[in-house]
């Protein structure tokens, strides 16, 4: 059983296309992260958060810790946006529960 | 980027050798997690460590071993291979579980 759930698991945008992938949980967490995972297989943390919401760049973070979901969205998609995304929730205590991951490709 | 490296980057093994991966971090995190990643599954946690010699399980443990002698190490040994420890194997920093972890590059092992 897995405590994150991400939707879409697939996904595939015209270049220039706003973005959203969504990630559930279904317990009480002290954090939120969110990582990218490029085809090479490198794994990036993108953003880490607990409320409210985060940018970076054309990147967004949102979470509603009531609803126990949190949303990353890419303003004007690229090509090189193309990667698996991944969202790890952090229940109290000392480890992290992973998401399988949202593949995204964007398509010139 | 954070200095994480890990050894070997590829291996492949055959059932019932033990095999150690190395994790080394120049960061002074005190956290540091060893991941499998397999198809149709997330990261999941082996082991961790909270400081030298300061070691607790994951949710995928059993098989596994780890050992942290010094800040900067820490080892992953699987005892005697199996088919299904065939994986990419991440290691991972960070300050503390509340703050964002930081990946080394993966290794992965195939065990025949």
């Amino acid at each position: 059983k897995n405590e994150v759930e991400q939707s879409p698991q697939n996904l595939t945008a015209q270049e220039g296309e706003f973005i959203t992938i969504n990630c559930s949980y279904s317990v009480g967490i002290s954090a939120l992260h969110w990582l990218q995972q490029h085809p090479g297989g490198g794994i990036v943390s993108l953003f880490m958060l607990s409320s409210g919401k985060k940018k970076h760049g054309r990147l967004i973070a949102t979470i509603n810790i009531q609803e126990k979901h949190s949303s990353l969205h890419i303003t004007a998609s690229h090509p090189r946006d193309s990667a698996v995304y991944i969202c790890a929730a952090l229940p109290p205590g000392n480890q992290f529960y992973f998401g399988t991951g949202t593949s995204l490709t964007v398509i010139p | 980027d954070a200095g994480i490296t890990q050894s070997p980057r590829h291996k492949v093994t055959e059932t019932g050798t033990p095999v150690t991966l190395r994790c080394h971090q120049t960061e002074n995190h005190r956290y540091m997690y060893w991941y499998r990643q397999d198809p149709g599954h997330g990261l999941r946690l082996i082991h961790y460590s909270y400081g030298v010699k300061d070691t607790d399980k994951g949710e995928v443990s059993d098989g596994y071993s780890v050992s942290r002698s010094k800040t900067e190490d820490f080892l992953l040994t699987l005892e005697s291979a199996t088919s299904s420890q065939t994986s990419v194997y991440f290691c991972a920093i960070s300050l503390s579980p509340i703050y964002e972890q930081y990946f080394g590059p993966g290794t992965r092992l195939t065990v025949t």
